[in-house]
């Protein structure tokens, strides 16, 4: 079965420093993987996917992430963060395309002055 | 692009009282719907899925059910709500590209 986690609950970092955010999932076919952003009181936003292809895979935000098939993983980087980065992060998997879509717990990503 | 309307976006309701939320989609046909259910430090629970008319799958055993009595509207109910029912519930569609889309979410306080 299709599990997510993310191994961090919450990630302070101070502005203009890099991040990242971990995710791996388990699952025993290909996947297509997701990371997804919820600004506070606000809806659910792709910030990016991977379906195939280049394993290294650019966003919006300057936020970018790598599968690595072998390690189950897909670690969501920026090089710099901002303020207006504070927000929930949340990493989903999907085995098909007509298939169940599974969240991760999330990641607060708070930015420090 | 796909759009999803949910509603009520708030509901306050005493327990043992029943539920519907409703949700519909527009600009795509024959979409993937799903429900989920947000709660502090656990995410989104998927709740139920659906690929088709009439066609439901629970992810969860729980006080609620799904219907799908059209090819773009998904239904949220239950006959009786708990007190755990309480929580932040988002309609999903599954767009091109196979990107998630969701809708504004319906905030259900059970009393």
């Amino acid at each position: 079965a299709q599990s997510v986690t993310q191994l961090d609950s919450q990630v302070p970092v101070f502005e203009e420093a890099p991040v990242e955010l971990r995710c791996n999932y388990s699952s025993s076919v290909s996947v297509y993987l997701f990371w997804y952003v919820q600004y506070p009181n606000q809806g659910l936003q792709l910030l990016l996917k991977y379906l195939s292809g280049s394993t290294l895979v650019k966003g919006i935000n300057g936020f970018e992430a790598e599968f690595n098939k072998s390690q189950t993983s897909f670690h969501l980087r920026k090089p710099s963060v901002h303020i207006s980065d504070t927000a929930e992060y949340f990493c989903a998997v999907s085995e098909t395309s007509y298939d169940k879509v599974i969240f991760g717990p999330g990641t607060s990503l708070s930015v420090i002055p | 692009s796909q759009t999803i309307h949910q509603w009520p976006a708030t509901l306050v309701q005493p327990v043992g009282s029943p539920l519907s939320l409703e949700c519909t989609v527009e600009g795509t046909s024959n979409p993937n719907l799903y429900w989920y259910r947000q709660a502090a430090g656990r995410g989104l629970q998927l709740l139920f899925y659906s690929v088709g008319i009439g066609q439901i799958s629970s992810e969860v055993p729980q006080n609620l059910s799904a219907s799908r009595p059209q090819d773009r509207q998904f239904i949220l109910s239950s006959k009786k709500l708990l007190l755990s029912d309480s929580g932040f519930y988002l309609c999903a569609c599954r767009g091109p590209g196979n990107t998630i889309y969701f809708g504004e979410g319906s905030w259900l306080t059970v009393v």
